[in-house]
């Protein structure tokens, strides 16, 4: 079975672009979170989609958006990018809303120049 | 003062020895908690939950101390493959909500031949 894919993998912006990262969770998970990993650090929550709403959203600045959708797969966006914002991005799937087991994908690892 | 907290070692350990982890969270209303393990620029896996009455996973025990608010990972019989990062996970609610979890920076453990 699929685990939870990512993509792009690696990604290079320059100030001020714009950047979506996709996701697709393990089938039948109908929750998707996003995490931003800064390198050294742990994993910090961006936010929660189920069943295509906004469920939690961690505190990043509005340049941050998500959606999801039917298929329950989800995008992350984030708009002029800054040089702080070079990081992995994790997404995670999991079956309902709870605290339950994350399942995360490998990443989208983001450089802004 | 960091919602978790963990030591980030490294800590560099002889094969076969017998090592722990404690972490510390500041929201005495948190309900759930979990230690994940990462491999090097992988993405995090659950390694397991962690239960009031304490929990043993094989090699593995987690124990949960409500009163100091903190949790701990015991690793017995240390193997090459142990080595990662172990990070402590904290969720503020049992069931429901989507707050997403907080993480620790993780503990780097070296397993030395």
């Amino acid at each position: 079975d699929a685990g939870v894919t990512q993509s792009p993998t690696h990604l290079i912006k320059t100030r001020g672009q714009q950047v979506t990262l996709r996701c697709s969770p393990i089938s039948g998970h109908k929750s998707v979170s996003w995490y931003q990993q800064v390198l050294g650090q742990g994993p910090q929550f961006i936010f929660q989609y189920y069943e295509k709403e906004e469920r939690g959203r961690g505190n990043f600045p509005d340049r941050f958006s998500a959606r999801q959708f039917p298929n329950y797969s989800s995008e992350l966006n984030v708009n002029a990018l800054l040089l702080g914002d070079s990081a992995l991005y994790l997404c995670a799937s999991s079956l309902d809303v709870g605290p339950g087991e994350l399942f995360f994908g490998e990443g989208s690892r983001l450089t802004v120049l | 003062r960091k919602e978790v907290e963990q030591d980030p070692g490294p800590f560099n350990v002889p094969e076969g020895a017998t090592v722990a982890f404690n972490c510390t969270y500041s929201n005495s209303a948190s309900q759930s908690f979990f230690w994940y393990r990462q491999d090097c620029r992988k993405e995090p896996k659950l390694l397991m939950s962690v239960y009031s009455s304490g929990n043993e996973d094989g090699r593995f025990t987690a124990q949960l101390n409500r009163a100091s608010q903190y949790i701990s990972l015991l690793i017995r019989d240390s193997k090459l493959s142990d080595s990662a990062t172990y990070l402590c996970v904290v969720s503020p609610q049992a069931g429901g909500g989507a707050d997403g979890l907080t993480f620790g920076k993780g503990t780097h453990l070296i397993i030395q031949p």
